[in-house]
């Protein structure tokens, strides 16, 4: 079935890095625009970055522009997620989603992975 | 950045009722609007996008409705299965932002 599964959370030290991968399965990866997501404790989403099928333009959020990277690997049916210079702030988990595509237009997330919990802690 | 304001915070509805969850946007989007729904400890699904479209195995009793800055998300009649945390999303702009969520509690 489709599915995307998140992997590569975990606690960091204040300025350690990490990077998560998407795995995704049952859909053509190649033919969609994929994103990541996340969510602090007890609080809202936030939209963090994105990447598209076509040419691989990447669009970030100032939270984390500079300091996070995304990349896809269409051989792989990877999406990764880059963090640098990480802060307590940026504890959550982490989501990936796909992008729906429909009628020529490009719309919210159909598809969401179950997350991965990122903990930046001393 | 476009805001998006949800309301209420919390809603008490009893299983059966109808609810009625807002969104409003800073700035017009037109109905480049998504709604999710969030239960406890999953990640969210997508319920409606275009303002007003069910996604694919969404339940009739869902219904989005607006355009512009104001949206409504309406839920006929509360199922058990329903009592959950709803977040709007606008995607006209970047960066694309969240609504900071309703969460629909048994009254």
């Amino acid at each position: 079935q489709v599915q995307l599964v998140e992997s590569g959370g975990g606690l960091v030290k204040p300025g350690g890095s990490l990077r998560l991968s998407c795995v995704a399965s049952g859909f053509t990866f190649s033919d969609y625009s994929m994103t990541w997501v996340r969510q602090a404790p007890g609080q809202g989403l936030e939209w963090l970055s994105y990447i598209s099928y076509r040419h691989g333009s990447t669009n970030y959020a100032d939270s984390v522009k500079g300091r996070f990277t995304i990349s896809r690997d269409t051989a792989q049916n990877s999406l990764y997620l880059e963090m640098n210079s990480l802060r307590a702030e940026d504890t959550a988990v982490y989501y990936c989603a796909r992008r729906l595509y429909e009628n020529s237009a490009y719309h919210g997330f159909d598809i969401w992975g179950q997350g991965t919990m990122v903990t930046v802690s001393s | 950045e476009i805001v998006m304001t949800q309301s209420p915070a919390t809603l008490s509805v009893s299983p059966g009722e109808r609810a009625t969850l807002s969104c409003r946007a800073s700035q017009s989007i037109s109905t480049n609007l998504a709604w999710y729904q969030q239960k406890s400890g999953q990640a969210p699904r997508l319920l409606i996008y275009r303002a007003s479209a069910r996604a694919t195995g969404v339940p009739a009793r869902f219904s989005g409705s607006g355009s512009g800055t104001d949206f409504t998300l309406t839920i006929s009649s509360l199922q058990s299965e329903d009592f959950a945390v709803y977040h709007c999303q606008q995607y006209i702009n970047w960066p694309l932002t969240f609504g900071g969520g309703t969460k629909v509690e048994i009254k």
